[in-house]
């Protein structure tokens, strides 16, 4: 596609439930990074993929946050048995090469 | 590890006024340095980016850069504010070398008066 396309644009849950968000990255993109962005917080690193190399989930807030990236193309933010906590808008990024990332709208989450 | 310092949350200027965002970073290696603006209900834009050469760097809207490497500084800045700057600004950092993650500060919200 000609961007990065995130869904769903907007996910209000009950705290106990488990979401899933998706990202589909431009095209031939190798990288993809999730981000999520709490107000007063700024962008926090989540994890990154990069071609088939084992991920980079340092920055995962707990055990109940997982991604995954199938065929190297859409990824997929799980985060199970969700909390107040949690609401917040999760941005996806691609890039194709050093110093170039292009960035989705979002998913704005939001834990009732 | 790299990190990036944006002091203060909140600037306010004149339309018309000089604007001044300040952005520090740390990094252990040679970095990229960015800077992202975000309109209200929208994603993340490329405002002007530093790799290597020129460290005096113009972006998009009138904007502009510079690289200090003495000062670990990379300000934005514009001549001349206008209604339509009033977002939110993102400083970012990132290492040399393959793909590597972004670091970003904590974002500085700028309104404009008229």
């Amino acid at each position: 596609g000609a961007g990065v396309s995130q869904s769903p644009s907007n996910k209000v849950t009950e705290k106990g439930k488990d979401v899933e968000l998706r990202c589909d990255p431009i095209s031939g993109h190798t990288a993809l990074y999730w981000y999520r962005q709490s107000l007063g917080q700024g962008l926090e690193f989540l994890i990154y993929f990069q071609g088939n190399s084992a991920p980079d989930k340092s920055g995962l807030p707990s055990d109940r946050f997982s991604a995954e990236r199938t065929g190297g193309s859409v990824s997929t933010l799980t985060i199970q048995r969700t909390q107040q906590e949690d609401s917040a808008v999760y941005l996806c990024a691609s890039s194709a090469r050093q110093g170039l990332y292009t960035f989705g709208s979002g998913t704005r989450l939001t834990v009732v | 590890a790299q990190s990036v310092t944006q002091l203060g949350s909140h600037v306010s200027v004149s339309e018309g006024a000089l604007v001044l965002l300040r952005c520090n970073y740390s990094s252990s290696v040679p970095p990229y340095l960015f800077w992202y603006v975000q309109y209200p209900n929208q994603g993340l834009q490329l405002l002007l980016k530093y790799t290597t050469g020129a460290t005096l760097v113009k972006g998009i809207n009138g904007f502009e850069a510079e690289f200090k490497k003495s000062e670990t500084s990379f300000h934005l800045t514009k001549p001349s504010a206008h209604m339509s700057d009033a977002a939110e600004y993102f400083c970012a950092v990132t290492s040399t070398g393959a793909n590597s993650k972004l670091t970003f500060g904590k974002g500085i919200t700028l309104s404009v008066r008229p």
